[in-house]
């Protein structure tokens, strides 16, 4: 399978401020990642779809202005969360989907607090 | 909209016995359907893809059934081991092109020595 990291795993910052998360996919070129967001005890719901030189594209009821997402390389894609509230804390796992493979594989997340 | 069921209390069994774990979903006919595991404060891990027209699909001590009538998939972990303990995740896979997955809630299991 794929090899996909995160950074950073864990971070903590006050209400107000911008969070950027790293996803990088380490073993092959993906034009496509995905970010998720997972609240305790539940399960995995899609944020976004991160597109390799082109906007992403946001599930429906996700704001974009708050979620900035950047898709600069083959490799890379980060996840900027604007202007944090507490109610924005959760684990952010990004993922990536070989070409002609309908699996993804995952990061090992980022838990991110709003204080 | 879709909806994925699955058993939401945990699963407590002995060493060396069968896990199953149910999947149950409405209002959509996916032509994939797929197993993760994710382990507490870790992303999943993909375990297995199953299509449609695949009645089982079988890994080491894994296998996964596929009944597109029932709108059900069980996974089953043969001879189960303490280092099974995980949430397992069944995703559905909604534009058949592994780009639009849905995830159920995930099934708590817990192996017992």
């Amino acid at each position: 399978g794929a090899v996909v990291s995160q950074h950073p795993s864990r971070v903590i910052c006050k209400s107000g401020t911008s969070v950027k998360i790293e996803c990088r996919s380490l073993d092959f070129q993906a034009t496509t990642m995905f970010w998720y967001r997972q609240f305790p005890k539940k399960s995995l719901m899609l944020m976004a779809t991160s597109n390799e030189g082109s906007k992403a594209t946001y599930e429906q009821g996700v704001e974009k202005d708050k979620f900035l997402i950047n898709h600069a390389s083959l490799t890379l894609s980060t996840l900027t969360v604007t202007s944090a509230h507490p109610e924005d804390s959760s684990f952010y796992i990004c993922s990536v989907r070989p070409d002609r493979s309908h699996e993804q594989y995952f990061g090992p997340g980022t838990r991110l607090t709003v204080t | 909209s879709q909806k994925i069921e699955q058993n939401s209390e945990a699963l407590n069994i002995q060493e060396g016995k069968t896990a199953t774990l149910t999947c149950n979903y409405t209002n959509y006919s996916p032509a994939y359907l797929q197993w993760y595991r994710q382990d507490p404060g870790r992303g999943p891990v993909f375990l297995l893809l199953i299509r449609e027209n695949e009645k089982e699909k079988r890994k080491e001590r894994l296998k996964v059934t596929f009944d597109t009538t029932l709108k059900q998939s069980l996974f089953h972990i043969t001879a189960s081991q303490p280092a099974d303990s995980a949430t397992y995740l069944c995703a559905l896979d909604m534009d058949n092109a592994g780009n639009m997955l849905t995830f159920g809630g995930g099934t708590r299991l817990m192996v017992k020595p």
